[in-house]
C-alpha cells in the first residue's frame, strides 16, 4: 500500500523567503511526526499531532517554525524567514495510536537555504 | 529525561560474519525500544521494537536484537552480514511511564559492510 508522502523532494530557496513542506501520512494513521535531520545528525524532533488533541510543539526550534494538520489528515510545516541553519532534511512520520506502534517515515524533503 | 546512546559512528564488519551495533538507554519507567534503518536519500524504515516478553526480538532481514535490563541495552544483531545491509541505524525509545508519545532517537551508527 501506499507509504507516507512528502513533497517536494528538494527545495532551494534564498535566506529570507518562507517555505511550506508536505506531509501525506498513511490512510488511517492518527499520529503525524515531524523531524529534522541536518547532516551528520541525529533526528530532532520538531512537533507531534495525536488526532483532535492539541499538537505536542515542544521540538519547534524558534516561533518561525509551525505546523497544521488539517482534517486529521495532510499537514504541512512552515518556515517563515529561512535562515541558513534551517537546511537539513525534513523527515515525517505516522502511525496508527498506541504508543507501542512503530512510526513509517516518508523520504523526507531535502531543504537548502542560500 | 529519556536518552539513547550508540557509542560507535561506525562499524566495519566483512561479509559472512557476524555484526553488532550498539544501543543503550536511559528512562525513568519502562521502555519500548525501536530500531530503524536508513539507506541513501530515503527515510527511516522499521526494523524491530521490544515491547514486552522475550528479550530477543526478531525482524526484518534476519536482524534480532537482545533487550538487557540490567545493562539498559538493546544491541542489534545479524549472524551473516551482507554488503547490502550497509547504512546509517538508528536506536530510538520511547519511555511509556511518562506518556510521552515522541520518540527519542541515538544519534545513528553507519555499517559498512565488505565483500
Amino acid at each position: 500500500g501506499a507509504g507516507v508522502s512528502q513533497s517536494p523532494s528538494n527545495k532551494v530557496t534564498e535566506k529570507g523567503k518562507d517555505v511550506e513542506l508536505r506531509c501525506d501520512p498513511i490512510s488511517g494513521h492518527t499520529a503525524l511526526y515531524w523531524y529534522r535531520q541536518s547532516l551528520g545528525q541525529g533526528l530532532e524532533f520538531l512537533i507531534y499531532f495525536q488526532g483532535n488533541s492539541a499538537p505536542d510543539k515542544s521540538g519547534l526550534p524558534s516561533d518561525r517554525f509551525s505546523a497544521e494538520r488539517t482534517g486529521g489528515s495532510v499537514s504541512t510545516l512552515t518556515i517563515q524567514r529561512t535562515q541558513q541553519e534551517d537546511s537539513a532534511v525534513y523527515l515525517c512520520a505516522s502511525s496508527p495510536e498506541g504508543s507501542n506502534q512503530p512510526q513509517h517515515f516518508g523520504d523526507g524533503t531535502r531543504l537548502s537555504i542560500l | 529525561a529519556q536518552s539513547v546512546a550508540q557509542p560507535e559512528d561506525q562499524v566495519n564488519v566483512a561479509e559472512g560474519n557476524p555484526l553488532t551495533v550498539k544501543c543503550t538507554y536511559s528512562v525513568s519507567g519502562n521502555p519500548y525500544l525501536f530500531w530503524y534503518v536508513q539507506y541513501p536519500n530515503r527515510g527511516l524504515q522499521f526494523l524491530l521494537k521490544y515491547i514486552t516478553g522475550d528479550n530477543l526480538v526478531k525482524g526484518s532481514y534476519g536482524f534480532e536484537a537482545e533487550f538487557n535490563k540490567s545493562q539498559t541495552s538493546f544491541h542489534l544483531k545479524k549472524p551473516s552480514a551482507l554488503v547490502s545491509d550497509s547504512a546509517l541505524y538508528f536506536c530510538a525509545v520511547r519511555d511509556v511511564s511518562t506518556g510521552f508519545q515522541k520518540l527519542v532517537f541515538g544519534t545513528g551508527t553507519r555499517l559498512l559492510v565488505s565483500p
